[in-house]
């Protein structure tokens, strides 16, 4: 079993739609949750962290955790052709520690 | 404010050869971790410097190695490359002690090995 999961995809979603992006973790030690956006043949940029239990709103993302069931969920409303790219997932133990990253999930938001 | 710099962008290298890959961190930052992007796979961790000592380091063989220097710049170094070895490098830097650090990605570096 991977540490951090995510659905390869692709996933589409038309333009001005909501894309809900899920990850799923296996090391209940883990403290810190990322997502990070990929575009092809760049590094990763951070979209969203997150720490504790719940919903946290930053403009049209929103991450939410449910540590019970260890899962790590990323909405993107209003879905725009630029965010067409790579979500990355990533878990961390501790402040400081190293990232384990899914493999991504590739998100295609069609005009 | 400079953000996290990676050079060289791009790299040929052969089988059996050497490569040193070099980060600045971004302003402020002291702490530098590396990881390797396979294609189409998420980032792998390889190793992570503070104070210039390898504070942690994942699952890759004794040919990766590193060096932090005073300046909380870093290198990477692979030895007797393999074919298996050709990924993005990514070089990522945070500021430790604080309550949730965040680490910041540099462009990467490229390598081919061919």
């Amino acid at each position: 079993q991977k540490e951090v999961e995510q659905n390869s995809g692709p996933l589409s979603v038309p333009e001005g739609a909501i894309a809900s992006l899920n990850c799923t973790y296996s090391d209940r030690g883990s403290q810190s949750f990322f997502w990070y956006r990929q575009y092809s043949g760049k590094s990763p940029e951070l979209i969203m962290s997150i720490y504790s239990n719940g919903d946290k709103e930053d403009g049209r993302f929103t991450a939410q955790l449910n540590k019970a069931s260890q899962y790590v969920s990323l909405l993107i409303r209003d879905s725009q052709p630029s965010d067409s790219a790579t979500y990355l997932c990533a878990s961390a133990k501790s402040s400081g520690d190293k990232l384990t990253f899914g493999t991504g999930t590739r998100l295609a938001v069609r005009p | 404010d400079a953000g996290v710099t990676q050079s060289p962008t791009h790299l040929i290298k052969t089988r059996g050869q050497q490569v040193t890959l070099r980060c600045s961190p971004k302003s402020g930052h002291d702490t530098v971790s590396w990881y390797q992007q396979a294609l189409g796979q998420g980032p792998q961790f390889i190793f992570q410097y503070y104070e210039e000592e390898e504070r942690q380091r994942g699952n890759f063989p004794d040919r990766f190695s590193g060096h932090q220097f005073p300046n909380y710049s870093s290198e990477l170094n692979v030895n007797a490359l393999l074919l298996g070895d050709s990924a993005l490098y990514l070089c990522a830097s945070s500021l430790e002690n604080r309550d949730y650090d965040i680490q910041y990605f540099g462009a990467g570096t490229r390598l081919s090995v061919l």
